[in-house]
Formats: C-alpha cells, sequence, structure tokens
C-alpha cells in the first residue's frame, strides 16, 4: 500500500519559469518529510526537509510547503535550471518505524531551454 | 567523515541462483540502515531497516531477505532469485534521526 503518492509522473517547465512538485501521504504517524533528487544510476541526494511542527521551510531556491491537514506537501524550485532535470522523490519517515523513509514512486522533472 | 559503500554496482544473475549484496558504513557508530528497490519504471520501495546488530523489520514479503551481522555491515541475500528481484538495489544509512539519509551508489541487478 502506497503511504506517500506522487501523482504526477513528469513536470516539463521552461528555464526561470517556478516548478511545483506534488506529494500526498496517507499515514497520519508521519512526522517528517523529505525531498530526494535523483539522477539515472545513482543513489538520491537529500534536497530539502521538513518537520511536522513546521509549514515552510526555504534553502536558496528550493522551498518546500507543507499542510498536515490536506497531508499535501509541495516542492517549489524557482528559477527553475537546466540542471535541475532529474527525478524528483518525495518521502516521509515516523518515528515509531526507525525514521525508515516511504518514498513516493517520483516526478521526473525536465526543465527546458 | 562518513562513507557508505556498495557493491557490486552491477549483477546479472540467472534465475534460481542465489544473491548476496554488501553494504558498509564507515566513519559512524550505530547507524540506522535501509534496503530499498527501485523497479523500472517505479519509485524507490522500503525493502528491510535494521536500526541496531540482529534487528531486521521486512517492510515488503518476497524471497529477499536481510542480516546485520557487525554494526556497520548491511547484507541482502536470496536463495532463488526470481526474475521480478531485477531492479537498481540501493543501501542507505541514517543516525537515530528522521535526516541525514545517505544512499549508497546502488547495485544494478538483472536476473535473466
Amino acid at each position: 500500500d502506497q503511504q506517500v503518492k506522487q501523482n504526477s509522473p513528469s513536470l516539463s517547465v521552461q528555464e526561470g519559469r517556478i516548478s511545483i512538485l506534488n506529494c500526498d501521504y496517507t499515514n497520519s504517524m508521519f512526522d517528517y518529510f523529505l525531498w530526494y533528487k535523483k539522477y539515472p544510476a545513482e543513489g538520491p541526494t537529500f534536497l530539502i526537509s521538513i518537520s511536522s511542527i513546521k509549514d515552510k521551510n526555504e534553502d536558496g531556491r528550493f522551498t518546500v510547503f507543507l499542510n498536515k491537514s490536506a497531508k499535501h506537501l509541495s516542492l517549489h524550485i524557482v528559477p527553475s535550471q537546466p540542471g535541475d532535470s532529474a527525478v524528483y522523490f518525495c518521502a516521509a519517515s515516523a518515528r515509531n518505524s526507525g525514521y525508515a523513509l516511504n518514498f513516493g514512486k517520483g516526478t521526473s522533472l525536465l526543465v527546458t531551454p | 567523515s562518513q562513507t557508505i559503500h556498495q557493491w557490486p554496482a552491477t549483477l546479472v544473475q540467472p534465475v534460481g541462483s542465489p544473491l548476496s549484496l554488501e553494504c558498509t558504513v564507515e566513519g559512524t557508530s550505530n547507524p540506522n540502515l535501509y534496503w530499498y528497490r527501485q523497479a523500472a519504471g517505479r519509485g524507490l520501495q522500503l525493502l528491510f531497516y535494521s536500526v541496531g546488530i540482529g534487528q531486521i523489520s521486512s517492510e515488503v514479503p518476497q524471497n529477499l531477505s536481510a542480516s546485520r551481522p557487525q554494526d556497520r555491515q548491511f547484507i541482502l541475500s536470496s536463495k532463488k532469485l526470481l526474475l521480478s528481484d531485477s531492479g537498481f538495489y540501493l543501501c542507505a544509512w541514517s543516525l537515530q534521526v528522521p535526516y541525514g539519509y545517505t544512499f549508497g551508489s546502488g547495485t544494478r541487478l538483472t536476473v535473466v
């Protein structure tokens, strides 16, 4: 059963515009949320995270928003750059499961010049 | 600094053969260790996690098993591989906190 869902398998955005990647979750025990970026044949690399006690976290061009009541989070990339083209995974964890990350299926972002 | 080693990078195995993938972490003690699999066209699926030596939690029932014989060693095994076991296997570690998750470089397993 998929507890973390990314319903958009792909997204194409023009360079300089905003990229918005969405993620929904079902497990109310999740208390930490992360975004990872992955290139083919490589392991995912951490991008940004947010604790359930916050509703926004910003790091440079990347901002993550959390709406606990809707069990929804999103990643905003502004401005988007061609180097941002990759697969983005949303992940969530809960303290009572050793903080094992549950990943969504990923969204493939393509930023075009 | 902490590093994670995972090998081999690629592996081609016949159906019914055994499997052993190894992952080791350096530079830290008592890490949480994880095995994930990414099947073709699918996301990252958590297979096993371990919060200590000999402590293994299985998230998905299948013909794979995991062991943690030492604090910083995590092994993924199978007695008989199936075609459906093909995929990209990733080991990861973290401390006893929800962040700081670091992945290995992965093993591409093709079962033929």
